[in-house]
């Protein structure tokens, strides 16, 4: 959905590095989440923000920290990456009084 | 523990046939139920949904069966065709305003022409 983008793409790092996704949104949603897909294991909700200044652990959220700098974008960071955190990262939105959420286009992260 | 169980995790039909995908849950506080379909690529987008006043809601091809009393409710795809090929994910929510998704772990569903 054009409505909710990723950057980047794409990213291959090395073991140990800092790293950062982001993900703005021009839907006017106030809620925003990062989810983590792995082949077999469906959607995990890694964090989620309800609105600017709310933010909630999901079930994976270990090595993992976010920044809800405003409104429309939703950052997620790796502190330390390491190769298990290699998955491809979803952020999505949804509206308060809508269950529907709606994903961006996902940044595939390679961690060597 | 997995609050959303759904079945095959894969799925081989041929183009015409009927596609059919099972998620069972536990939570009977569950009130709301969405299909979700993801191409290579690209990001989930909304199906279809139901809520548990209703049995069957259907949309086109798509049609969603609800079974309270058995806690499962399914995805049937009438007449499917090569471009349904897509990973298909059920899931779960509670009423509220934490209200978050519990998703199944998916179907690879592939529609042989």
């Amino acid at each position: 959905d054009a409505d909710v983008t990723q950057t980047p793409r794409n990213r291959i790092t090395k073991t140990g590095k800092r790293i950062m996704l982001e993900c703005s949104q021009t839907k006017g949603h106030d809620r925003m989440y990062w989810y983590r897909q792995d082949p077999g294991l469906g959607l995990q909700l890694i964090y989620y923000s309800f609105d600017v200044k709310d933010i909630n652990k999901g079930e994976i959220s270990d090595g993992y920290s976010v920044s809800r700098q405003a409104q429309a974008k939703f950052s997620l960071s790796l502190e330390s990456a390491i190769p298990n955190q290699t998955a491809l990262y979803f952020c999505a939105t949804s509206d308060s009084w809508e269950e529907t959420q709606y994903f961006g286009p996902g940044t595939r992260l390679l961690v060597l | 523990q997995q609050q959303v169980k759904q079945s095959p995790q894969s799925l081989i039909v041929q183009k015409g046939g009927i596609s059919i995908i099972n998620c069972a849950y536990e939570n009977t506080a569950f009130d709301y139920f969405p299909w979700y379909q993801q191409f290579p690529g690209k990001g989930p987008a909304l199906l279809i949904a139901i809520r548990p006043d209703v049995s069957e809601k259907k949309e086109g091809r798509f049609t969603i069966s609800f079974n309270k009393s058995a806690k499962q409710f399914s995805l049937h795809i009438m007449d499917s065709q090569p471009g349904d090929s897509a990973t298909y994910f059920c899931a779960a929510s509670v009423a509220g305003n934490n209200r978050k998704l519990i998703w199944g772990l998916g179907t690879s569903l592939a529609v042989n022409p």
